[in-house]
């Protein structure tokens, strides 16, 4: 099941700097898309989301972005901070009429920000 | 900031044993769920629950699995005799209305270890 793919195990980015993490879907029915973070030995955090509506979604120094016709979204994260070292998981799900349905996730990228 | 809580966060069994994974979604949430990761693997989805009853199931969640909802507080997860392949973090998460925009929020997990 690769419905939803993340296919940078690590990426490695210096402080200050952007972080562009990736992701890519196959189900043209996904409809919601999420993005978590997760320490060790902690639950996943839900971070920011976007509607298929969209292509684009900004919280703070968090932005996601949305190409349907790809099938890709990313998150940047300007500017990167060490303490947004963790794994990031890329979610979708396809609304099943008007309740969320399960979540499909990538199988993450673990970000390092180094000083 | 409420969040969901998991009992215990670690559970070591035998073979062949029952185990029950208890969560707390926060309050005045209406949808549940349980997902799963073996290590190295990515999160799994394995149920949903709404209004006292399974609302969507994944091919993970055969007659071993049940969950139930035994109180106005505590959402559970029983397998009934557990494999070593159960072998996993298991996690809850609950949303306010399941509707395609909400949020699933996770709690920390249960680490399932099966010898």
């Amino acid at each position: 099941d690769q419905q939803v793919k993340q296919n940078s195990p690590s990426l490695s980015v210096q402080e200050g700097r952007i972080s562009i993490l990736n992701c890519d879907y196959t189900n043209s029915m996904f409809d919601y898309f999420l993005w978590y973070k997760k320490y060790p030995a902690e639950g996943p955090t839900f971070l920011i989301s976007i509607s298929s509506i969209k292509d684009k979604n900004e919280d703070g120094r968090f932005t996601v972005f949305l190409n349907k016709s790809a099938k890709h979204l990313s998150l940047h994260i300007v500017p990167s901070q060490p303490g947004d070292s963790a794994v990031y998981f890329c979610a979708a799900s396809a609304g099943r009429g008007s309740t969320l349905g399960r979540l499909y996730f990538g199988r993450g990228t673990q970000l390092t920000v180094w000083p | 900031e409420p969040e969901v809580t998991q009992t215990p966060s670690h559970q070591v069994t035998q073979m062949g044993q029952e185990v029950i994974l208890r969560c707390v979604p926060i309050s005045n949430h209406l949808y549940f769920y349980w997902y799963r990761q073996i290590l190295g693997q990515k999160v799994e989805f394995l149920v949903s629950f709404y209004n006292n009853e399974i609302s969507e199931k994944s091919e993970i969640f055969d007659d071993q699995f049940s969950v139930e909802r035994p109180d106005g507080s505590n959402f559970t997860l029983k397998i009934r005799s557990t494999k070593l392949e159960d072998s996993a973090m298991y996690f809850c998460a609950s949303s306010p209305q399941g509707i395609s925009t909400d949020t699933q929020y996770f709690g920390p997990g249960t680490r399932l270890t099966v010898l």
